[in-house]
């Protein structure tokens, strides 16, 4: 069955890393991926890996993929205020046509100055 | 602004009326997705469509819901007989042909069933 679970609280301070862990138990996933919500605001994607990578940069973000252990993490160098958000681990199984993306429930970022 | 765009923001409606959502995806994109997300939690898959054809439907969608794409662009979502566990915020994305691994969110629709 599809479950993604997420703490739901971190707290950091101005640039500090801060590292999200996600863990999902579905092994079919395709693509993991990390979406970011700000308060009255829609999802905004922030990246993906694709399940048959370990590791994926892009400038500030990191995500690192262990699927032997079914996690996932976000790590956010140099973090800053404007970084303070909801962050939500999301997976896909493309298989059989399916298109479904299911989310955890978010970790909340909060970055202190 | 070229992004998905929902209609209305915000809705306040009494127990047992009908309501009505409106998304416009980003142009060009052939699939289109509803998604419904209650406080504190994440989104939640609702239906997917494909053009016009609905291809995926959740356990999720009870038969008070339909939502429609009848000519392959904007998308509406019907909740008939609305009742207070159906406040939610609904959630609208569309992804493009050939590289629908990303989907590209709206601002959703905020509903409050009093």
């Amino acid at each position: 069955g599809e479950d993604v679970e997420q703490s739901l609280f971190l707290s950091v301070r101005e640039g500090d890393s801060s590292v999200i862990n996600c863990t999902y138990t579905d092994s079919s996933s395709t693509y993991l991926y990390w979406y970011k919500q700000e308060p009255g605001a829609g999802l905004q994607l922030l990246t993906y890996i694709f399940s048959n990578m370990d590791m994926k940069q892009d400038q500030r973000l990191t995500v690192l993929l262990n699927k032997k252990d079914k996690h996932l993490s976000l790590r956010i160098a140099d973090t800053q205020t404007g970084d303070s958000a909801i962050y939500f681990c999301a997976e896909s199984i493309t298989d059989m046509g399916r298109r479904a993306l299911t989310f955890g429930s978010g970790t909340r970022l909060q970055v202190q100055p | 602004d070229t992004g998905v765009s929902q209609d209305p923001r915000h809705k306040i409606t009494k127990r047992g009326q009908n309501v009505t959502f409106r998304c416009d995806p980003i142009s060009e994109h052939n699939r289109l997705y509803w998604y419904r997300q209650t406080l504190g939690q994440g989104p939640e898959f609702l239906t997917y469509f494909q053009n016009e054809a609905q291809l995926e439907k959740s356990r999720l969608l009870s038969d008070r819901f339909s939502a429609e794409r009848p000519k392959g662009s904007f998308s509406t979502l019907e909740i008939q007989r609305t009742e207070q566990g159906d406040s939610a915020m609904y959630l609208c994305a569309s992804s493009p042909e050939g590289w629908d691994h990303e989907q590209f969110f709206g601002p959703g629709t905020r509903l409050t069933v009093l």
